[in-house]
C-alpha cells in the first residue's frame, strides 16, 4: 500500500534551472494538491486538480506549472527556479473535494542556490 | 485568507490539557485539523463541517463555533506522542481549497 509518494525527496538546483517535482498516488483519488511550506507561513496552496486534465491556481501559483494527464500523477514544474522558491513542497490527495480529509506525501525539500 | 491560530506555542507536562484556537474572518464550510511532527508530513486528525457535531480522536477533540467562525482543538491528558505542530485548515463554500494557519507548536514533557 504505497499511498502517496513524492520524488525526489531532496533536490538542490541553481537559479534559473527548470526542475520538476513528482507526485504519485495509488488510491485513485480525484483531487490532488501542491503546497509549499515555509517557516511562519504554514502550508500554502500552489495548484490543485479536480481530475485528469483539470487544474486550477491556488494561493501562490506564480513561477509554477502543473499538469495532470493521468489521475495518479500530478507533477509540479518550476520553469526557472528562484531562491524564493526554496521550500518544502508537499503533494496531497483527497477522494473528492469539499469537506474530505487530505492525505499528504512525505515532501520534497528543494534548495535553490 | 489565512486563519489565525493561537497560541503560537505551548509547553505541557504529561497529563496536562491544552486548547488551540483557530479563527477566520470569513464564513467557513469546514475546518480541518492536522498534526505534523518534525521532518514529517502533516497527518489528518479530524474535520468539522458547518452544522456538524463536535469530533473526537482518542483524547483529542475539537469544536466549531459557526457564529464566531472559530474552531478549538482540545488536547486532554496530553501524552508525549502529542508533541508536534498543529495546523488548522479552513475551507470556504465547499470549494476544496484549504487555507492553513501558521501552526501551533506543542511540546509535551515527561
Amino acid at each position: 500500500d504505497a499511498g502517496i509518494t513524492q520524488s525526489p525527496r531532496y533536490k538542490i538546483t541553481e537559479t534559473g534551472r527548470q526542475v520538476t517535482l513528482m507526485c504519485h498516488q495509488t488510491w485513485s483519488h480525484s483531487y490532488m494538491f501542491w503546497y509549499r511550506q515555509d517557516l511562519g507561513h504554514g502550508l500554502r496552496l500552489i495548484y490543485y486538480s479536480a481530475a485528469a486534465d483539470i487544474t486550477d491556481k491556488g494561493e501562490v501559483p506564480d513561477g509554477y506549472v502543473v499538469s495532470r494527464s493521468k489521475t495518479e500523477n500530478f507533477p509540479l514544474t518550476l520553469e526557472s527556479a528562484t531562491r524564493s522558491q526554496t521550500s518544502v513542497y508537499f503533494c496531497a490527495s483527497s477522494v473528492t473535494g469539499g469537506g474530505y480529509e487530505q492525505y499528504f506525501g512525505p515532501g520534497t525539500r528543494l534548495t535553490v542556490t | 485568507q489565512q486563519p489565525v491560530q493561537s497560541p503560537q506555542a505551548v509547553i505541557l507536562r504529561e497529563g496536562e490539557d491544552a486548547v488551540i484556537n483557530c479563527s477566520s474572518s470569513k464564513a467557513l464550510y469546514s475546518v480541518h485539523w492536522y498534526r505534523q511532527k518534525h521532518g514529517e508530513a502533516p497527518v489528518f486528525l479530524m474535520i468539522l463541517l458547518k452544522g456538524g457535531e463536535q469530533k473526537g480522536h482518542e483524547k483529542i477533540s475539537a469544536s466549531f463555533n459557526e457564529k464566531k467562525q472559530q474552531s478549538s482543538l482540545y488536547l486532554t491528558a496530553s501524552q508525549l506522542s502529542y508533541s508536534g505542530t498543529y495546523f488548522c485548515g479552513t475551507e470556504r463554500s465547499n470549494d476544496y481549497k484549504l487555507s492553513f494557519g501558521a501552526g501551533t507548536t506543542v511540546t509535551v514533557r515527561a
